[in-house]
């Protein structure tokens, strides 16, 4: 029972122009919401969060918007740079249980 | 400052062999977690603790053996190696009081069993 999905397994975007990441969640618990940018042997580094009480928080180009009705988060880099290249991945925490279910992540690809 | 040190990097084991995952983390964070990320796949909880003492299983950890005697430590156990362990491991903490918080990853450990 996958609780997070990321359905898109990779995604293309010019540079300069903007990503925009996916991700559904079914557990209407979850209340912490995190993106987690992870590249080729190294572990995954933390990029953004959102609590449930927002609908949206932004750090720098980086910008996580929650529809808790829609069961659905989406990650905007604006603009998107070849460093931005990497997997994506969405986390969600119950607060209480605290075990952060994760996504299967999605491979953003910035090319020139 | 150091974070999330996990030892070895990479290892090669043998069918029925056993080993130990080594976990520190610096940071007195009270959480600590293991995940196993196949390839194409999300990380997969295998167990995680609480605090020190404290610990539970997570959604795979069949196969697997925690221990939390520390703050700072969180070794995972595999005994009987199976092929199926082939993955790559990565430990996790946090600090964790009521409101929600990012956790620390450490570079991960990358295990084939042969």
């Amino acid at each position: 029972d996958q609780q997070v999905k990321q359905n898109s397994p990779s995604l293309s975007v010019q540079e300069g122009r903007i990503s925009i990441l996916n991700c559904d969640y079914t557990n209407s618990m979850f209340d912490y919401f995190l993106w987690y940018k992870k590249y080729p042997a190294e572990g995954p580094t933390f990029l953004i969060s959102i609590s449930s009480i927002k609908d949206k928080n932004e750090d720098g180009r980086f910008t996580v918007f929650l529809n808790k009705s829609a069961k659905h988060l989406s990650l905007h880099i604006v603009p998107s740079q070849p460093g931005d290249s990497a997997v994506y991945f969405c986390a969600a925490d119950t607060g209480t249980a605290s075990k952060l279910t994760f996504g299967t992540g999605t491979r953003l690809q910035v090319t020139l | 400052n150091a974070g999330v040190t996990q030892t070895p990097k990479f290892r090669i084991l043998k069918i029925g062999q056993s080993m130990t995952l080594q976990c520190t983390q610096d940071m007195n964070h009270n959480y600590m977690y293991w995940y196993r990320q196949d390839p194409g796949m999300g990380l997969k909880l295998i167990y995680y603790s609480v605090g020190a003492g404290i610990t539970d299983k997570g959604e795979v950890p069949n196969g697997y053996n925690v221990s939390r005697s520390t703050t700072e430590d969180f070794p995972l156990r595999l005994e009987l190696a199976a092929p199926s362990q082939t993955s790559v491991y990565f430990c996790a903490s946090r600090f964790l009081q009521g409101l929600g918080t990012e956790a620390f990853f450490g570079q991960g450990t990358r295990l084939t069993v042969v």
